[in-house]
């Protein structure tokens, strides 16, 4: 059973850069057929997706938060993480990380997801 | 940008059914996902493909494409279904982005 567990800060400051670790266990992030995905959901509101990774590094990105993201994967830890720039209190939400099977170049769905973890942009 | 509509919620007595649509132009293209989220959990995948029910989730989950609109369909609804649903699919131009819908709130009466 795979299992997924976000990690990190949970209040950051405003201009400051938004930092996670997704840690992933029962299954190896190299497998294929797998991106491995950030999603992220405002309070009461619904769900957005930030972007994925390939085990590889590829990686792609909602156009919307494209300037400020940066999605990386540590395969020797078995982890992917997550860098948000420049966060403002717009940014404040639970962030999930999630693993993205594949069923096209250009399609996916979310079948494992870790428990989330809430992240308030604050001074 | 592309989009996917939802109603906002939907209410329904126990036992009876529960359809939940959800909208988008590119439908008839993409295959739709659908994921049930309780309070305070995190979402879970209850529909692939359209209409493909994943292992562990209940037989009374269904769903239906026709044209630009996919269904939901919860048969003899129990209060373990009152929960927030949103429906994915995949921008069919070719950038890769992931569009949810805007969820629809089930509630059980």
């Amino acid at each position: 059973q795979v299992q997924l567990q976000e990690s990190g800060p949970g209040l950051v400051k405003p201009s400051q850069t938004l930092s996670l670790t997704c840690t992933v266990s029962g299954g190896s992030i190299s497998s294929g057929s797998y991106y491995w995905s950030w999603i992220r959901q405002h309070p009461g509101k619904g769900l957005e997706w930030i972007g994925y990774i390939y085990y590889s590094g590829s990686t792609y990105y909602n156009p919307s938060l494209k300037s400020r993201v940066t999605i990386s994967v540590d395969t020797s830890k078995n982890q992917f993480s997550l860098k948000l720039s420049s966060v403002t209190a717009a940014d404040t939400a639970v962030y999930y990380c999630a693993r993205a099977a594949m069923t096209t170049v250009t399609m996916c769905y979310f079948d494992y997801w870790g428990q989330g973890t809430l992240v308030t942009v604050s001074s | 940008s592309y989009e996917l509509t939802q109603p906002p919620s939907v209410s329904v007595s126990p036992g009876q059914t529960a359809r939940i649509t959800c909208s988008g132009d590119a439908l008839p293209k993409q295959y739709a996902y659908w994921y049930q989220q309780r309070p305070g959990q995190a979402p879970v995948l209850v529909m692939y493909k359209d209409s493909e029910r994943p292992s562990g989730i209940p037989e009374r989950f269904s769903g239906s494409s026709s044209g630009t609109t996919v269904t939901l369909t919860i048969s003899g609804v129990q209060a373990e279904d009152e929960a927030d649903y949103y429906c994915q699919t995949a921008d069919s131009s070719g950038t890769y982005r992931v569009v949810f819908g805007g969820g629809t709130k089930l509630t059980v009466l």
